[in-house]
């Protein structure tokens, strides 16, 4: 089956570093998606990773390891505007198909 | 670039209705997927197309249908509502099958 595991929700310091994980289990990995959802808005992306290892964009770096299933967000820098959901999406098998997580919660306090 | 548009924002029904939200691509995505979302089971596909034709399925049942035009906008469908499919309805387009989505703001259907 197709499954996709994120911690429901998180809480760090305004200033600190914190880290989402995810983790998959996909028919097919061609790559996977980061999103950005604040409450009431629409998504936004913030990241795709197609092989292994770290990609940094600015405050927000994403890592990728297929061989374990396994991904994380790393958001240096908090900021109280980093409050926000983040959802991890996979894009599984030859049809494309997006496998999305149900994504993490994160609170950040002043 | 204007961005993804879909209408209406908001919409109250009665059970048993029907109801038919619309959404409008970015210029030149070909790609456009729809989504419900609720608190409890987060982002759940519901169908995606591409070039007029339907690509990638959900697992939603048959009261839940969409289509696309030539000019790539896009409708969804849902008939005989029931309580449990108040949720907000999101769009996205893309250009292709692996670039990043981009989500219009979403219909919020309101079953009553």
């Amino acid at each position: 089956g197709q499954n996709i595991d994120q911690p429901t929700e998180m809480t760090a310091t305004e200033g600190a570093i914190v880290q989402i994980n995810c983790t998959y289990q996909t028919s097919g990995f061609n790559g996977l998606f980061w999103y950005q959802q604040h409450a009431g808005e629409a998504p936004t992306f913030l990241s795709y990773n197609v092989l292994d290892g770290l990609e940094e964009k600015g405050r927000f770096s994403s890592f990728l390891s297929r061989s374990k299933g396994y991904s994380y967000l790393l958001l240096k820098e908090l900021q109280m505007k980093d409050s926000a959901s983040y959802l991890c999406a996979v894009n599984a098998g030859n049809n494309r198909k997006l496998i999305w997580g149900l994504g993490t919660s994160l609170g950040v306090n002043p | 670039k204007a961005g993804v548009t879909q209408t209406p924002r908001y919409l109250i029904k009665t059970r048993g209705q029907q109801v038919t939200l619309s959404c409008s691509p970015i210029s030149g995505h070909r790609s456009v997927s729809w989504y419900q979302q609720t608190p409890g089971q987060g982002l759940q596909f519901l169908f995606e197309y591409f070039s007029e034709t339907q690509r990638n399925k959900g697992n939603f049942p048959g009261r839940f249908s969409g289509r696309q035009f030539s000019n790539s906008r896009s409708e969804m469908n849902v008939s005989t509502l029931e309580l449990g499919d108040s949720a907000l309805y999101l769009c996205a387009s893309k250009t292709g099958f692996d670039t990043e989505a981009f989500f219009g703001q979403g219909t919020r259907l309101t079953v009553v």
